[in-house]
């Protein structure tokens, strides 16, 4: 079974376009996130969500929306696609951080490569 | 801004060698994360540091933590070519009212040359 499991795998759109990527984790974690790796394999945190709040890395640009209709799901909706949009996305999943001696290892899915033409 | 750097990008290196890659970070963080990345591939898990002097190894991977020097290392044993991959670490800092998030080293590139 997939933990972090995320759909598509590859995506090739057109400029312009509104795309959406989904993204489930059978965890039990309370927290997941959207990561964007760009060519020279950078890994940006993009969002990160939990049932109580929306972490939204202020760098990302508001065509990006984070969607949650539960807790094992995070989407991500990308309205209005540029060139530089194309990158490898990730979603993510943890528990909430713990205490001082509990470490909180963050699972990833397989990434969708997003291309835009 | 919160950043994590690595130390170097790009590392080649001969079989059988011994290197260390760096990992500086700007924030307090009482933990540190390794994990490794295969081309086109998801990321992997190698190592939870979680205090001050905390060391761990697996195989030829041998991390360690330095929480006052905001510093981690990730020591690499007579390398094979297996362990070619990009390694990044990560912190998770404590960021008040934020819940928690992580935050990624820039990477390093690892080749291992027969």
């Amino acid at each position: 079974d997939t933990a972090v499991s995320q759909t598509p795998k590859y995506l090739v759109t057109q400029m312009g376009n509104d795309k959406s990527i989904k993204c489930e984790q059978n965890l039990g974690h309370d927290t997941m996130y959207w990561y964007k790796q760009d060519s020279k394999k950078f890994l940006k945190i993009m969002f990160s969500y939990n049932n109580k709040e929306l972490i939204i890395n202020e760098t990302v640009p508001n065509r990006f929306s984070p969607k949650s209709p539960d807790k094992a799901h995070l989407n991500l909706h990308i309205n209005s696609l540029e060139l530089g949009d194309s990158a490898v996305y990730f979603c993510a999943s943890s528990h909430q951080r713990r205490g001082l001696l509990s470490g909180n290892t963050i699972y990833f899915g397989e990434g969708s490569w997003l291309t835009v033409v | 801004e919160l950043k994590v750097e690595q130390n170097p990008l790009f590392l080649s290196m001969q079989e059988g060698k011994n290197y260390t890659i760096y990992c500086n970070y700007s924030t307090t963080s009482d933990r540190l994360y390794w994990y490794r990345q295969d081309p086109g591939k998801s990321l992997e898990s190698l190592f939870v540091l979680l205090s001050n002097g905390a060391v761990k190894q697996e195989g030829r991977l041998m991390a360690s933590l330095d929480t006052k020097a905001r510093l981690s290392t990730l020591h690499i044993t007579a390398a094979v070519h297996d362990l070619s991959a990009t390694y990044f670490c990560a912190v998770d800092p404590p960021l008040l009212n934020t819940g928690n998030q992580f935050y990624f080293g820039t990477g390093t590139s690892l080749t291992v040359i027969p």
